[in-house]
């Protein structure tokens, strides 16, 4: 069965530095990859996501995830974070056609 | 363009009071629907999907029913509330065979 795992429930960076977000996947065959952004009391927006193709994506808000197949993994980063970027960052992993299955999510804290 | 619409965005309940939460997706058709709740701190917990008009499939046994009277429309129900039953439900569509989601604005249910 699909599972993703996001090893990290909290994380908190200053404001200007750089950001990145774990994400592990247990999936047999390539994977759907997503990243979803939530601030509080709003939906999920999406951020990005990984088909096939170029395994390093970009997404919105200067957000961007590299797909490492060797490592189960797709991690996503962000150079430079603004304090807006506070929210919590769920990775999603599906089959084409199929339902997504989401990681626990993690919280980012952005402090100045 | 497509849309999605969930109402109410909040709702105080007593315990034992029916629940109708619905759902509607705009300029797409025959769209998978989704509902989602989630609890503090617990992710998101995908409650029913559906993939078609009256085609309604329950992933976790609860208090909790959906159904799908029209193409677009998809509501949420119980008939007896409970303290558990509160949370952030959430619900989302997508293309038949393509799985990213879109999620509409929730609704923050507080049983009472």
């Amino acid at each position: 069965a699909q599972s993703v795992t996001q090893p990290d429930i909290h994380i908190t960076v200053s404001e200007g530095a750089s950001l990145e977000l774990r994400c592990n996947y247990s999936y047999g065959a390539t994977p759907y990859l997503f990243w979803y952004v939530q601030s509080p009391g709003q939906g999920l927006q999406l951020l990005l996501k990984y088909f096939s193709g170029d395994t390093l994506v970009q997404g919105i808000k200067g957000f961007e995830a590299e797909f490492k197949r060797s490592q189960s993994s797709f991690n996503l980063r962000k150079p430079s974070v603004h304090w807006s970027d506070a929210a919590e960052y769920f990775c999603a992993v599906g089959e084409y056609g199929n339902k997504l299955v989401f990681g626990a999510g993690t919280i980012l804290r952005v402090k100045s | 363009s497509q849309t999605i619409h969930q109402w109410p965005a909040t709702l105080v309940q007593p315990v034992g009071s029916p629940l109708s939460l619905e759902c509607t997706v705009e300029g797409t058709s025959n769209p998978n629907l989704y509902w989602y709740r989630q609890a503090a701190g617990r992710g998101l917990q995908l409650l029913f999907y559906s993939v078609g008009i009256g085609q309604i499939s329950s992933e976790v046994p609860q208090n909790l029913s959906a159904s799908r009277p029209q193409d677009r429309q998809f509501i949420l129900s119980s008939k007896k509330l409970l303290l558990s039953d509160s949370g952030f439900y959430l619900c989302a569509w997508s293309e038949q065979g393509y799985n990213g989601y879109t999620f509409g604005s929730g609704t923050r249910l507080t049983v009472v």
